[in-house]
């Protein structure tokens, strides 16, 4: 089985500063890794993703990850965030041919100005 | 990519009833949907995986009774909360999986349910 572990409840961070939201996971198999960003009653918005090849991974709003298996790690970030980004943040694995996505607690991302 | 659509968003209803809320993929067809459970500040929990044509597997802890399922198409899943309890209030989630090589999950926008 696996299981995901985000440490961080919460990260606040003001507008144009660097961030890292960190998650690391269990697991015996081989596995895909997730981020989601979820807003405030919405449903979750896939964010990227870690299949295969390249260990890091980048969305198209400047958000990166990278997969670390030694460390089992997939720690997301973002070089200067604003205030739109403000939202839930969720990690997620799941075994390699998607049977289930296990979810991590969530991290809470606050940007003030 | 893929969109994956819940009705209703949201719905409150009287402590005894039943609702029924529906997902739908659509521009896939989805053998395989996952409704989740989603407490306030809490993360995202399996309830059941819903099977076009066959029964439901439900994760452990989970009322089948409580929580009926239905996959009648392969654009469709039902979830209805029968004699519903304002503990049942919550988000509830469902994911389609996209039928490719890598199988991706797409998620709906969600259905906030409160029971009065």
């Amino acid at each position: 089985a696996q299981s995901v572990t985000q440490l961080d409840s919460q990260v606040p961070v003001f507008e144009e500063a660097p961030v890292e939201l960190r998650c690391n996971y269990s697991s015996s198999v081989s596995v895909y890794l997730f981020w989601y960003v979820q807003y405030p009653n919405q449903g979750l918005q896939l964010l990227l993703k870690y299949l295969s090849g390249s260990t890091l991974v980048e969305s198209i709003n400047g958000f990166e990850a990278e997969f670390n298996k030694s460390q089992t790690s997939f720690h997301l970030r973002k070089p200067s965030v604003h205030i739109s980004d403000t939202a839930e943040y969720f990690c997620a694995v799941s075994e390699v041919g998607f049977q289930k996505l296990v979810f991590g607690t969530g991290t809470r991302l606050l940007v003030s100005p | 990519g893929a969109v994956v659509s819940q009705h209703p968003s949201r719905v409150i209803c009287k402590s005894g009833t039943s609702v029924k809320i529906e997902c739908r993929s659509l521009d896939f067809q989805a053998t395989t949907m996952f409704w989740y459970r989603q407490f306030p500040k809490q993360s995202l929990m399996l309830m059941a995986t819903s099977n076009e044509g066959s029964k439901a597997t439900y994760e452990q802890g989970v009322e089948k009774d409580k929580f009926l399922i239905n996959h009648a198409s392969l654009t469709l899943s039902t979830l209805t909360v029968t004699s519903a309890h304002p503990e049942d209030s919550s988000f509830y989630i469902c994911s389609a999986r996209e039928p490719t090589l890598t199988g991706e999950l797409f998620f709906g926008e969600g259905s906030r349910l409160t029971v009065l």
